[in-house]
């Protein structure tokens, strides 16, 4: 597609439920990521694919938060048994390679799907 | 790991006027990109500018990477420039992962 796609863009949970967040990065791009932004702060990241293969998940706060990429394109966030803390915008982004000092490092953001968890 | 601070946080501005915002950061960098986050959240490149200086319309960065600073200057500011500013970087010798600062909140009101 022209851009990165993401959904749902609102979702509400109960306490304790599992959500799945869905990106659909633009066509052709080898690196994706998760960022998590909570209110008034700046993105925080979770976790990096190039392709399929997820080359880190240093960010990801706790085992609740699982992501994958089975088929180096679509990825999806899914977090288990949802807390209040949970609550947060989370953003998809993907850019042509992964390579230093390369304009094609370039970020695509996507619109974010924003989580809340009464 | 490497710490990026931004400046100043908040902002206000009338139209017409202009401003530099600034990025520090705490270790080299092979990447270092602005975005402007618009109300509704939408996060959008400004520039890819490791190093040196680019231009584009009223707005211009540059990056001096052996002093570890960057900076966005934006001429004639505009109602629609209003949002917030992020500076990120991504550590020499990593892949492009981008670590974000706390961002500058510019309001430009007419």
């Amino acid at each position: 597609g022209a851009g990165v796609s993401q959904s749902p863009r609102y979702k509400v949970a109960k306490r304790g439920q599992d959500v799945a967040l869905r990106c659909d990065p633009i066509s052709g791009h080898v690196s994706l990521f998760w960022y998590q932004q909570a209110l008034g702060q700046g993105p925080e990241f979770l976790t990096y694919f190039q392709n399929e293969a997820q080359l880190d998940k240093s960010g990801l706060p706790s085992d609740r938060f699982f992501a994958e990429r089975p088929e180096g394109s679509v990825s999806t966030l899914k977090i288990q048994r949802t807390q209040q803390e949970d609550s947060a915008v989370y953003l998809c982004a993907s850019s042509l390679t992964s390579g230093p000092y390369s304009g094609a490092n370039v970020l695509t953001f996507g619109a974010g799907s924003r989580l809340t968890v009464l | 790991g490497i710490q990026v601070e931004q400046s100043p946080p908040d902002l206000i501005l009338q139209e017409g006027a202009n401003s530099t915002l600034r990025c520090n950061f705490s270790d080299s960098v092979n990447n270092l990109q602005w975005f402007h986050q618009n109300p509704w959240g939408q996060l959008i490149n400004l520039f890819y500018i490791p190093s040196g200086t680019k231009q584009n319309g009223r707005l211009s960065a540059t990056t001096v990477a052996t002093e570890r600073y960057s900076l966005l200057y934006i001429s004639s500011s505009q109602t629609t420039d209003s949002g917030v500013y992020f500076c990120a970087v991504g550590e020499a010798g990593g892949y492009n992962k981008l670590i974000f600062g706390a961002g500058t909140r510019l309001a430009v009101h007419p």
